[in-house]
C-alpha cells in the first residue's frame, strides 16, 4: 500500500505565473483535500475533491483551482501567482469525507513565488 | 464554525504524560474531534480522532466530556521524538467540508 505522495517537492515560480501541483492519493482513497500552510500557521483548508467532484471550499480566490481523476488523483492549480502564495501546499486523502475519516497527508510541494 | 482553541506552545520532560486541551464551544452534533502531529516540513499525521467520552489507541487518548465543548488529548510517557506542533481539528461529516479548520495548534517541546 503506497500513500499519498505530492510532486514535485520544491518549485520557484515568478508572480503572474501559473502553476500545476500533483498529488496521489492513498490506494483505496476516494477523496482528496488541499491545504495551504504558510510558515509558522496551520494549514488553511483549500478544496476538497469527493468521486472527481468540488465537494466544498475554503476562503481561497477562483484562481485556485482542482481538478481530480477517475484514478482519485488530483491537481492544484494556481493561476495568477501572487507573493502571498508562497506557502507549503499539503494534499491529504481520506477514505470519505474528511470530517470523520481519517486524512493521510502528502510530504508536501513548498511554492516559492518571487 | 466550530472553531477551535488551543494553549500557543506547552513544555514537558522525558518521561511525563502531557495533555493539551482544545476548546470548540461551538461543536455541532455531526462533528468529530481529530487530533494530528505535525513535526517542521512534513504533512501532518493523524494521531486520533472521537465523538463523545474515550478514545484510546496505542499512542494516545482522547478524552472528550459529555458537552463535548472541549477536548484533552493525552500523551503518555513523551519522548523527544514528540516534539512537534499538534493540532485539534473538528469536522462535519454531513455538511460542507469548508467547515474543516485546523487552527494554530500547540507547539510542544520536550526537554531531556
Amino acid at each position: 500500500e503506497t500513500g499519498v505522495t505530492q510532486s514535485p517537492t520544491h518549485l520557484i515560480k515568478t508572480r503572474g505565473q501559473q502553476v500545476t501541483l500533483r498529488c496521489s492519493s492513498q490506494s483505496g482513497h476516494n477523496t482528496v483535500s488541499w491545504y495551504q500552510q504558510a510558515l509558522g500557521q496551520g494549514p488553511q483548508f483549500i478544496f476538497q475533491y469527493y468521486r472527481e467532484e468540488e465537494n466544498g471550499r475554503g476562503n481561497f480566490p477562483p484562481r485556485f483551482s482542482g481538478l481530480q481523476f477517475p484514478n482519485y488523483s488530483s491537481e492544484l492549480n494556481v493561476n495568477a501567482l501572487e507573493l502571498d502564495d508562497s506557502a507549503l501546499y499539503l494534499c491529504a486523502s481520506s477514505g470519505g469525507l474528511a470530517g470523520s475519516y481519517e486524512q493521510y497527508f502528502g510530504p508536501g510541494t513548498r511554492l516559492t513565488v518571487t | 464554525l466550530a472553531k477551535t482553541t488551543q494553549p500557543i506552545s506547552m513544555d514537558s520532560y522525558e518521561g511525563q504524560e502531557v495533555n493539551i486541551t482544545c476548546s470548540h464551544n461551538n461543536i455541532a452534533t455531526n462533528d468529530y474531534i481529530t487530533w494530528y502531529q505535525q513535526f517542521p516540513s512534513q504533512g501532518p499525521r493523524f494521531i486520533i480522532q472521537g465523538y463523545k467520552t474515550k478514545v484510546t489507541n496505542e499512542v494516545a487518548s482522547l478524552f472528550i466530556p459529555a458537552d463535548r465543548k472541549s477536548s484533552t488529548l493525552s500523551l503518555p510517557r513523551v519522548s523527544l521524538s514528540d516534539t512537534a506542533v499538534y493540532y485539534c481539528l473538528v469536522g462535519d461529516v454531513y455538511s460542507s467540508a469548508s467547515k474543516i479548520i485546523f487552527g494554530s495548534g500547540t507547539r510542544l517541546s520536550i526537554r531531556p
